[in-house]
């Protein structure tokens, strides 16, 4: 089953925008974390936040987090053609005895034009 | 270089056929995962090993088997009773107990032909 929920599906911007991707989720988590994939590749890890943390930045993005609502949001700031990709929201619950079992959303595909 | 691959990158199958995905990593991760994506859709896991010799079903396991011989491997086997095997599969790898960051292989497109 899915655990996360994207929104939008699809998101066209120019360049030097801001992209701002939603994730909702179901379960109670460890942590979530945002991946970037490119068309027909293998999936990028960009950021991880923890479910005791608000908000987490890395170089121009932003991650927040609302446990209360059970969402998350990716903020891409002054955006370029090479983010074009999709974006991934995974969701980590935890596995008994240790590692983790992350579940992933269906995906915002971004477009970023020139 | 650090990193995981997966082989080969295309695979054509018939129907009624079993074919093996490789997967291989070489970076020392206790973990390793299969996932499955459909177009349009999201990862949805296959089957996951947190140590060598272990191995546990994910959601959608039915149709596949995995063996874990090595730390550093970890194949699967589509076998001919997944109905529906056409996707992309792509395999996983994070540092377990803790470090919850996964590192993906390219993937493997498979097609049933």
């Amino acid at each position: 089953s899915q655990q996360g929920e994207e929104d939008p599906q699809a998101l066209s911007i120019q360049e030097g925008e801001n992209a701002t991707m939603n994730c909702s989720y179901k379960t109670s988590i460890n942590n979530l974390q945002w991946y970037r994939q490119n068309s027909g590749r293998g999936l990028v890890h960009l950021i991880l936040i923890r479910s005791n943390e608000r908000e987490k930045h890395s170089g121009r993005l932003r991650v927040t987090l609302d446990t209360s609502k059970k969402s998350s949001s990716l903020l891409i700031t002054a955006s370029r053609a090479a983010d074009t990709a999709s974006y991934f929201c995974a969701t980590d619950a935890g596995l008994t005895g240790g590692g983790n079992k992350l579940t992933f959303g269906t995906g915002t595909q971004l477009k970023v034009e020139l | 270089d650090g990193g995981i691959t997966q082989s080969p990158k295309y695979l054509f199958r018939k129907e009624g056929q079993n074919v093996t995905l490789s997967c291989e990593q070489n970076l020392n991760h206790d973990a390793m995962y299969w996932y499955r994506q459909d177009p349009g859709q999201g990862l949805r896991l296959i089957y996951y090993s947190q140590i060598v010799n272990d191995f546990q079903k994910g959601d959608i396991a039915e149709g596949y088997s995995v063996s874990r011989e090595k730390k550093e491997s970890f194949p699967l086997t589509v076998t001919s009773a997944q109905k529906n095997p056409t996707a992309f599969y792509l395999c996983a790898s994070s540092i377990n107990p803790h470090r919850a960051e996964a590192f993906f292989g390219q993937g493997t497109r498979l097609t049933v032909v």
